[in-house]
């Protein structure tokens, strides 16, 4: 049974430029929260995402934004990168019934130069 | 504002010793209290959970005592092997969607 999985695993962009990142929650699952550790730090809480909505939204700006496919995947887009959006993104799925259940996955390590 | 404050950074034990890590919250509203351990290059895994209704809760090594009145919950590893050597967060929701978590325990087991 796969767990969460997300892609791509490194990616180095620079100021300005945008990032779309990607996940499949485990199977089962169909609610999808993002979170954001910086280094040494604990997850910090962006969105998460229910029926292909945006149910909950921590404080991030508009910068951040996401989409919830009909098959439960879901995409973290972040426009206009600054250098303190370096993080590692971890994606983390639950079931509705379930919700205080979360796995995550491995996350997603972003670099901005 | 850090809702849910961790200490120590960062901990050294012997090969059976018990290392303990300390959580404080503010939120009363919380009810959900789990703790999560990562390893490098992996994301947190669920390690147990309590709810503010139990004072302690054990699965195999792991202990979670909680302090209700003193808004205080700690995790203790008993016997505790190399092989626990990784970062462990306490956490804390009231929501199940928004998960509140703390900065991290380095916590080394030395053989």
């Amino acid at each position: 049974d796969a767990g969460v999985t997300q892609s791509p695993t490194h990616l180095i962009k620079t100021r300005g430029q945008q990032v779309t990142l990607r996940c499949s929650p485990k199977s089962g699952h169909d609610t999808v929260s993002w979170y954001q550790q910086a280094l040494g730090q604990g997850p910090q809480f962006i969105f998460q995402y229910y029926e292909e909505e945006e149910r909950q939204r921590g404080n991030f700006p508009d910068r951040f934004s996401g989409h919830q496919f009909p098959n439960y995947s879901s995409e973290l887009n972040v426009n206009a990168l600054l250098l303190g959006d370096s993080a590692l993104y971890l994606c983390a799925s639950s079931s509705i019934s379930g919700a205080n259940v979360l796995t995550f996955g491995a996350g997603s390590r972003l670099t901005v130069l | 504002q850090q809702q849910v404050k961790q200490s120590p950074q960062s901990l050294i034990v012997q090969k059976g010793g018990i290392p303990i890590i300390n959580c404080a919250y503010e939120n009363t509203a919380f009810d959900y209290f789990p703790w999560y351990q990562q390893f490098p290059g992996k994301g947190p895994a669920l390690l147990i959970a309590i709810r503010p209704d139990v004072s302690e809760k054990k699965e195999g090594r792991f202990t979670i005592s909680f302090n209700k009145s003193a808004k205080q919950f700690s995790l203790h590893i008993m016997d505790s092997q190399p092989g626990d050597s990784a970062t462990y967060f306490c956490a804390a929701t009231y929501t199940g969607n928004q998960f509140y978590f703390g900065t991290g325990t380095s916590l080394t087991v030395i053989p």
